[in-house]
């Protein structure tokens, strides 16, 4: 275990269906990240919340939907996704980035989804 | 926008060999940290460098960032077969955005 707890590990789901990625983090951090992977892509950050505020926003389609209910919870909400929505998404956090200092990034498990 | 360039994308070495992996940024960075992410795992944190010609090792691992802040490299000595999976390296900006930018990865063979 990393700290950073995803589920569920796997999802299938329709282009019509509505579901939710969860992320908990124990490590006490203040910051927490979602990240797309896709197969010979670079790692995408999707969303960048700060002490349950969101600070980033990268040019996400709205059919994903972020959630920070506080700072050791993150979802992902998910509804009429497209089959190139299909990849790795993962949760990261770290140390509170208004403090100017750099720290790494814990990274959850992943969840695997593919949409068909 | 911020863009870091990783190479090569896929190496094959035997085991025993060394192996280097080069990232280079189009931006100055405040740091650079590299990541590791076994066949069907996640990245892991491996280290961060933040002084311009900085040297860190990790037993095997050299870890090296530029003089102008905009490079870095990873050097493994003497591979094995536990060294297989991608390293990523992940710049982060001077400015006020924080965020990590990723290069595209490194996926490392290890032949025995």
């Amino acid at each position: 275990e990393t700290g950073v707890t995803q589920t569920p590990r796997h999802l299938v789901m329709g282009m019509t269906n509505k579901k939710s990625l969860k992320c908990e983090q124990h490590l006490g951090h203040n910051a927490m990240y979602w990240y797309k992977q896709s197969a010979k892509k670079p790692l995408e950050l999707m969303f960048v919340y700060n002490f349950k505020e969101q600070t980033e926003n990268n040019s996400v389609p709205s059919r994903f939907s972020p959630e920070c209910p506080n700072s050791s919870h993150l979802f992902l909400h998910l509804h009429t996704l497209q089959p190139e929505d299909s990849a790795l998404y993962l949760c990261a956090s770290s140390q509170d980035l208004r403090t100017g200092r750099h720290y790494g990034y814990t990274f959850g498990s992943g969840t695997r989804l593919t949409v068909v | 926008g911020q863009q870091v360039m990783q190479i090569p994308q896929y190496q094959h070495v035997q085991e025993g060999e060394d192996f280097t992996t080069y990232c280079n940024s189009s931006t100055t960075l405040s740091n650079i940290q590299w990541y590791k992410q076994r066949p069907g795992g996640h990245p892991v944190f491996l280290i961060q460098l933040v002084k311009s010609g900085e040297v860190k090792k990790q037993k095997r691992l050299t870890f090296q960032f530029g003089e102008a802040k905009k490079n870095s490299s990873l050097h493994i000595t003497a591979t094995q077969t536990t060294d297989v999976g991608t390293y990523f390296c992940a710049g982060q900006s001077s400015g006020s955005a924080r965020q990590l930018t990723f290069g595209s990865g490194t996926q490392l063979t290890v032949l025995p």
